[in-house]
């Protein structure tokens, strides 16, 4: 079975410039999540997809972050423009329910200088 | 707000070993807990899902136990090697339709030869 898949693993960009991420959910999932990680911290959820549509984007910092997911499968995670408090992994996560078990992508590290 | 706690942040053992690693939360009403594993610049590897109604998982070598009404989950590993050096993140989702997974800071471990 294919895991989550996430792109690019790497990015490094100038502040005020954008960058977008992107995620491939395991097959047959239908909620999706993309979490922010920074050094040292535990990943804190920005956004919650059930299918395409957003149950959770309480910690999403709107003002500059957005994220969809069309047709309820792929996602696209977008900052625009981009802060060096930005630096982070960002981690696309999937479960087929709610309340069942997540599984991880390998995540994009993200620099901006 | 659910908040979960990793005591120590790091921890050193020789090889065979067998450890204990401890994650707390302070609300009770939970749907499930899951371990995780994280090695350098990788994704989050799941471990072990524990949901409120059961009191352990095992798995292998592992074995992750949980006392809701204490707030308490430990992560026994037994017979440590140096090939279980990561970090090992708890996470709990809390009751209702739309909770998110909520993550502690992880425990480093780092297991001598």
């Amino acid at each position: 079975e294919a895991g989550v898949a996430q792109s690019p693993r790497y990015k490094i960009i100038e502040k005020r410039q954008s960058v977008a991420f992107w995620c491939n959910p395991i097959s047959g999932h239908a909620t999706l999540y993309w979490y922010q990680q920074i050094l040292g911290q535990g990943p804190k959820l920005l956004i919650q997809f059930q299918n395409n549509g957003v149950v959770d984007d309480s910690q999403l910092p709107k003002d500059r972050f957005s994220a969809e997911r069309l047709k309820g499968v792929d996602s696209t995670l977008k900052i625009q423009p981009a802060k060096l408090e930005d630096s982070a992994v960002y981690l696309c996560a999937s479960s087929f329910g709610r309340n069942t078990e997540a599984f991880f992508g390998q995540g994009t590290r993200l620099t901006v200088v | 707000k659910q908040e979960v706690t990793q005591i120590p942040a790091a921890l050193s053992v020789p090889e065979g070993e067998n450890l204990v690693l401890n994650c707390s939360f302070t609300d009770s009403a939970i749907y499930n807990l899951q371990w995780f594993r994280q090695d350098p610049g990788k994704g989050l590897t799941s471990l072990l899902l524990i949901q409120s109604s059961q009191r352990e998982q095992t798995s292998g070598r592992l074995n992750a136990s949980l006392d809701k009404s204490s707030g308490r989950s430990t992560l026994y590993i037994a017979a440590s090697q140096p090939g279980d050096s990561a970090t090992y993140l708890c996470a709990v989702k809390r009751t209702g339709a739309n909770s998110k997974l909520t993550f502690g800071k992880g425990i480093t471990l780092s297991v001598r030869p």
